[in-house]
């Protein structure tokens, strides 16, 4: 079975200073790990992915998230917010051993970013 | 490059009334394709997935239904809508990039 875990409703940073969103995940295996971002009434855009190799992943719009094997975590990160990152940010797992080619989502994290 | 268009982006329909929702993909042959429900703005619920022509599993029994009848076209149907099928729409497809690409939505309005 795979879950994943955003343990914040709702993440609120001042404009320039740094932002991390968390993300913890459950897998049997070796996960797949994606972060989404998503405004308002649009489809969810992909931010980046880690698939294998180098823990430290750089995504879209100057975001990158790290993955971190023995905390079972994949926390997004980005060093200086912008007011248009305030969004809504999901994380997703996907078991790479476990047969199934979807992924799980976790429940969405607000992202405020104040001015 | 690949693209996925989804249909309409707004759509107010009366209770009762029947329900076509059509996602196409372009670029791209004998992809995973998905529907998902967001409800009030934050969790995803897979409603369907499709790994074939002809090919549909469900993942929420409801008043809803799929159907793949061309491999790049996934078309969410209802008969008679329900007020507790509104909600925001969203199709999706997965190739060989291991992630999911959304379409941008279709919010659904049953009044």
């Amino acid at each position: 079975a795979q879950s994943v875990a955003q343990p914040e409703d709702q993440v609120n940073v001042a404009e320039g200073n740094p932002l991390t969103v968390k993300c913890t995940y459950s897998v049997s295996g070796n996960p797949y790990l994606f972060w989404y971002v998503q405004y308002p009434n649009r489809g969810l855009q992909f931010l980046l992915k880690y698939i294998t190799g180098d823990n430290l992943v750089k995504g879209s719009y100057g975001f990158e998230a790290e993955f971190n094997k023995s905390q079972t975590s994949f926390h997004l990160k980005k060093p200086s917010a912008l007011v248009s990152d305030s969004a809504l940010y999901f994380c997703a797992v996907r078991d790479r051993s476990g047969g199934s080619y979807i992924p799980t989502f976790g429940r969405g994290t607000s992202l405020i970013v104040h001015p | 490059s690949q693209t996925i268009h989804q249909w309409p982006a707004t759509l107010v329909q009366p209770v009762g009334s029947p329900l076509s929702l059509e996602c196409t993909v372009e670029g791209t042959s004998n992809p995973n394709l998905y529907w998902y429900r967001q409800a009030a703005g934050r969790g995803l619920q897979l409603l369907f997935y499709s790994v074939g022509i002809g090919q549909i599993s469900s993942e929420v029994p409801q008043n809803l239904s799929a159907s793949r009848p061309q491999d790049r076209q996934f078309i969410l149907s209802s008969k008679k809508l329900l007020l507790s099928d509104s909600g925001f729409y969203l199709c999706a497809w997965t190739g060989d990039n291991y992630g999911y690409t959304f379409g941008s939505g279709t919010r659904l309005t049953v009044v």
